[in-house]
Parts: structure tokens; C-alpha cells; sequence
């Protein structure tokens, strides 16, 4: 089985503009997370989702960030009016289920706002 | 709320040394799970070891062992003779262990392992 996919590796976006980043989780793993990690720190979290709800979103920072995962498989993490403060990279990663779960994670999205 | 220290922000030994990483957390929780994990340059998090909070026995996963001191908040990583592979970046994190929460990390450890 493959693991945790996201597209795209590396995004490029001016200023002001949206963005969409894809996460594909590990087939029948009901747990999605999001994460920022912002150069030279650890992951934050974001978002987590169990199935298609979000049972956890404190970590957006406002309301530009928004995330949905339609048919509790792929997630969707959108950014609009993009900031230059925007930039980091991304993590999806998705585990079985709630609980000791591991957490297994994808190789990120890069995203620089010019 | 959750927090977690990492004060090495790097740290390097040569080949075959043994290398521990430190880590203090704090937290409100009674039940809760600590992790290690690696980050190389590909970016991909890779999880190296765990220990749940209630255990009081040292997790170990072959090369990596943990030190975890529950009354001084301490969960140290030890590295036996280390391989160049082990270069990287080493989070720790924690969770709660109330249900499937998201992970709150440290800062890092960029661990450089000289040959």
C-alpha cells in the first residue's frame, strides 16, 4: 500500500492570491491531520478530521484557512488571500483510527508566497 | 494546553557515539502519549519511538531507547552507536490521550552525525 500523498510538492502563489493543497491518505484511515511547519520549527497542528467532519480545526489561524475532506478520503486544505506569512511547508498525515493511532505522514507541501 | 521544549537546537558526535537528545514537556493531562520522531531533508516525519504516559517502563526500538522521567516532565531520546543515516532533525511531541488529537511538537534537534 502506498502511503500518505500530496500534491503539489512545491507551490508557488503571489501575494493575495488562493491556493489548494491535496492530501490522499492511507486507503481505510478514517484520522486526517494538517500541519504548518514554518521554517526552522516543529509542526503545528491545524486541523483533524475523523471521517468527513472536522472534529478538531483551533489551529487555524483565521478565517483564510479553510479545510474539507468530502468523502472522508482526500482532504483539501485552502488558503485564500494568500500572505506572505502563508509560507511553510504543509503536512497532511492519517492514521486508523482515534486513539494510539500512529500518525503516518505525507512529504509535505511547500508553499512560498512572493 | 500542551507544550513542548527542545533546547539543543544541534547537536554532533561522530559514527558509532552515542548520542541523547532532551526533551521537557508540560502538560495538564493525565493520560497522555510522548513520540520521537526524524525528519531528513526529504521532509518526510518518520515516527521513532513512542511511550504512553501510564507505562512506567523505557520504550525501545533497537538503536533508540527513551528516558522517561514522569515527575521532572523529562523524555529524553538515546541514540547507541549512531550511523550516518541517523542524520536529521528529531521532534518530540506529545498527545492526549483523550482521544485522536493532533501532535504538539518541539522545535527540533538537527543531529549531524560526522564520519
Amino acid at each position: 500500500g502506498a502511503g500518505v500523498s500530496q500534491t503539489p510538492s512545491n507551490k508557488v502563489t503571489e501575494k493575495g492570491k488562493y491556493v489548494e493543497l491535496r492530501c490522499d491518505p492511507i486507503s481505510g484511515h478514517t484520522a486526517l491531520y494538517w500541519y504548518r511547519q514554518s521554517l526552522g520549527q516543529g509542526p503545528e497542528f491545524l486541523i483533524y478530521f475523523q471521517g468527513t467532519g472536522a472534529a478538531d480545526d483551533s489551529g487555524l489561524p483565521n478565517d483564510r484557512f479553510f479545510a474539507v475532506r468530502p468523502e472522508g478520503s482526500v482532504s483539501t486544505l485552502k488558503i485564500q488571500r494568500t500572505e506572505r506569512g502563508d509560507s511553510a511547508v504543509y503536512l497532511c498525515a492519517s492514521s486508523e483510527s482515534s486513539g494510539m493511532g500512529e500518525q503516518y505522514f505525507g512529504p509535505g507541501t511547500r508553499l512560498t508566497v512572493t | 494546553a500542551q507544550t513542548v521544549t527542545q533546547s539543543q537546537p544541534e547537536m554532533s558526535v561522530q559514527e558509532a557515539e552515542t548520542v541523547t537528545l532532551s526533551c521537557t514537556y508540560d502538560t495538564s493531562e493525565s493520560n497522555y502519549y510522548l513520540f520521537w520522531y526524524k525528519q531528513p531533508p526529504s521532509r518526510q516525519m518518520i515516527l521513532v519511538i513512542r511511550q504512553e504516559a501510564y507505562k512506567q517502563q523505557n520504550a525501545t526500538e533497537n538503536r533508540f531507547s527513551v528516558n522517561f522521567q514522569k515527575a521532572a516532565k523529562s523524555f529524553s531520546l538515546k541514540i547507541s552507536d549512531s550511523q550516518l543515516g541517523d542524520t536529521a532533525m528529531y521532534f518530540c511531541a506529545s498527545r492526549s490521550g483523550g482521544g485522536a488529537d493532533g501532535l504538539t511538537f518541539g522545535k527540533g534537534t538537527h543531529l549531524i552525525i560526522q564520519p
